[in-house]
């Protein structure tokens, strides 16, 4: 079955401690991003990528950093210079760059806590 | 500041009345709109969307009207089901740099079907 993959789904993180979520898709799509949510706020947008070996800063993309070396991957750093990273993370996927498609597609999520 | 606003929060419904979820926009460049449901500790899927050559589409029990010189949307959903309770996003889009839609989401409005 074709979608998207986040793991952990649960993750804790340590005072000045680096971590990393993960974000696998097999729906061949083009277009990746990272969203942030925030206990009754929206979707925050942090990070994105359109195609292979680019990205770009989205809204809150201070503390945050990301690659996308492959297609199917897209994941996401949580450094130490973010202060506040407790939150319910969101990797989407696009279909196409370019093209007047707007629906996102949705992991299930990462919960990360500090501890 | 918020592009894009969901001015109520929460929202209780009797089940087999109608759910009326509001969205008002400030960026007269989006063109396309879409609706997200969410249920704790998913992501968001998409419900229904809404193009601004339009100012209704209907899918079932959903249906989303489109005022552009309000700059307001809703999304009504007849009958309501306790199925429906979840959080809904309101979102927008536009083409953002000749390389895509990115997408603006509203704060989200909780939607609780009592049995």
């Amino acid at each position: 079955d074709g979608g998207i993959t986040q793991s952990p789904k649960y993750l804790f993180r340590k005072e000045g401690q680096n971590v990393t979520l993960s974000c696998e898709q097999n729906l061949n799509h083009d277009a990746m991003y990272w969203y942030r949510q925030d206990p009754g706020q929206g979707l925050r947008l942090i990070y994105y990528s359109q195609i292979v070996n680019d990205f770009q800063k989205g809204d809150i993309a201070e503390g945050y950093s990301v690659s996308r070396e492959k297609k199917e991957s897209f994941p996401l750093t949580v450094t130490s210079a973010q202060k506040n990273p407790t939150a319910f993370y969101l990797c989407a996927s696009q279909p196409q760059r370019g093209q007047h498609n707007e629906k996102l597609f949705f992991g299930s999520g990462t919960q990360l806590s500090v501890l | 500041d918020q592009q894009v606003k969901q001015n109520s929060p929460s929202l209780s419904v009797q089940e087999g009345r109608i759910s009326i979820l509001n969205c008002d926009y400030t960026n007269s460049m989006f063109d396309y709109f879409l609706w997200y449901k969410k249920y704790p500790a998913e992501g968001p899927t998409f419900l229904i969307s809404i193009s601004s050559i339009k100012d209704k589409n209907e899918d079932g029990r959903f249906t989303v009207f489109l005022n552009k010189s309000a700059k307001h949307l809703s999304l009504h959903i007849v009958p309501s089901q306790p199925g429906d309770s979840a959080v809904y996003f309101c979102a927008a889009s536009w083409v953002y740099n000749n390389a895509g839609n990115m997408l603006t989401f509203g704060g989200g409005t909780r939607l609780m079907v009592k049995p």
